[in-house]
């Protein structure tokens, strides 16, 4: 079946801190991957996303690989600001359409 | 391009009452929407699939008699939350994928409050 992994937060950091939020998946067939961010009280936007292995998304300063050998797609960015403060949810497409999301994971990053 | 809405924002209600939630895609036809369900500081439940014109699909554990689902037409579905209870309270997120869209897009979520 499918089913997204990522890490458990809270995550803190210190503005311009580099961020890794890691995501490991399995599925059948080859999934589209997906990081959405939710900032509080709102809904979920697209971050990035990739639809075949090796593709890097990259999106406001992110970046996640799709790495087939390692069923990953961690999240990445160099600086983070305060603005960045939001729940991270990895998620992939399956074959149906339908998505299965990670758990979320929580980044406040402090001034 | 792709943005969904949905409306109300926020809603209160009194224990027995129903809800109706709409959920629109507002530049482009969407052929499938899904309703999800998240609880405080948890992930996305997703409650149901509809394809326009179909009958939605629900998933296991979701009351289909109790979340009615319509997606008359490809810019609009609602959820109706009958005979709400204050269990129910929750925010409810749409989203909307069009034909050769892989991406679903989502509307910014239903806060509902059942007193």
């Amino acid at each position: 079946g499918n089913s997204v992994t990522q890490m458990e937060g809270p995550v803190t950091l210190s503005e311009e801190a580099f961020l890794t939020i890691n995501c490991t998946y399995t599925a059948t067939g080859y999934p589209s991957l997906f990081w959405y961010v939710q900032y509080p009280g709102e809904g979920l936007q697209l971050l990035l996303k990739a639809t075949k292995a090796d593709d890097k998304g990259s999106n406001k300063g992110f970046e996640a690989t799709y790495r087939k050998e390692t069923t990953s797609f961690h999240l990445e960015k160099g600086s983070v600001q305060v603005s960045d403060s939001a729940v991270y949810f990895c998620a992939l497409r399956g074959s149906g359409n339908q998505f299965y999301f990670g758990t979320g994971t929580s980044l406040t990053v402090i001034p | 391009g792709a943005v969904v809405s949905q409306h109300p924002s926020w809603v209160i209600c009194k224990s027995g009452t129903s809800v109706k939630i709409e959920c629109r895609s507002l530049d482009f036809q969407a052929t499938t929407m899904f309703w999800y369900r998240q609880f405080p500081k948890q992930s996305l439940m997703l409650m149901a699939t509809s394809n326009e014109g179909s009958k939605a699909t629900y998933e296991q554990g979701v009351e289909k008699d109790k979340f009615l689902i319509n997606h008359a037409s490809l810019t609009l579905s609602t959820l109706t939350v009958t005979s709400a209870h204050p269990e129910d309270s929750s925010f409810y997120i749409c989203s909307a994928s069009g034909t050769g869209r892989e991406t679903q897009y989502f509307g910014p979520g239903t806060r509902l409050l059942v007193l």
